[in-house]
């Protein structure tokens, strides 16, 4: 069975902290998503990674970076963690060429 | 550049009635269509997709949606609703003049099927 997993479900972290979220795809997926949801704004991409080490900034880069070391993980690093990143953050993964996306449980990030 | 709408934030049912929930799309060339559904505090679920061939398209759950081409519009339908239907639904776009992998995401539409 397909299977997107996130390191944690629940985080809380302190403004300036740095933050990692990691994504695990056992698909052997080319690509891979990090969005994050809020109400009201549905899911807006923050990085996407198409290859190992290939990386490209979706429509809200700005206070992420993303790590992708192997083909299987997606890290997705908050620098130094600002309250308006409190977010539910979705990772996902696809084969290329308009596949649909799998999704992992999301990790609810709150950032006091 | 390309963009969906979902014009309802809320949908209200009651069991047993048909459903529909509404989306329309803006691409330059051809789209790839999703529907996908989120049950609360889980990740996306993938139901169903239009890449090409027959408009009407079959997914999981029982759900259905048309592809519209002239109307840019991909709405989701069941035809008969159960209580536990009720979920954030997402409808999303890729255009295919667009050499990128990511999805545009509607904004979500919530669908309450009451018994």
């Amino acid at each position: 069975d397909v299977k997107v997993t996130q390191s944690s479900r629940y985080l809380v972290k302190r403004t300036g902290e740095k933050v990692f979220l990691e994504c695990v795809q056992d698909m052997d997926h080319e690509n891979m998503f990090w969005y994050r949801q809020d109400p009201g704004l549905g899911l807006r991409l923050i990085y996407f990674s198409y290859d190992v080490k290939m990386k490209e900034k979706g429509d809200i880069p700005e206070g992420y970076s993303v790590s992708r070391e192997k083909k299987e993980r997606f890290s997705l690093i908050l620098e130094s963690a600002s309250t308006n990143q409190t977010s539910m953050y979705l990772c996902a993964s696809s084969y290329p060429r308009g596949h649909e996306q799998f999704f992992g449980p999301g990790t609810r990030l709150t950032v006091l | 550049a390309q963009s969906v709408a979902q014009p309802e934030d809320q949908v209200n049912v009651a069991e047993g009635n048909p459903l529909t929930v509404k989306c329309t799309y803006s691409v330059s060339g051809n789209p790839y269509l999703f529907w996908y559904v989120q049950y609360p505090n889980r990740g996306l679920q993938f139901l169903l997709k239009y890449i090409t061939g027959d408009n009407l398209v079959k997914g999981s759950y029982g759900f259905e949606a048309e592809f519209n081409k002239s109307q840019t519009s991909f709405h989701l339908k069941k035809p008969s609703a159960l209580v536990s239907d009720s979920a954030l639904y997402f409808c999303a776009v890729r255009d295919l003049s667009n050499s990128g992998y990511a999805l545009n995401f509607g904004k979500g539409t919530s669908l309450l099927v009451t018994p």
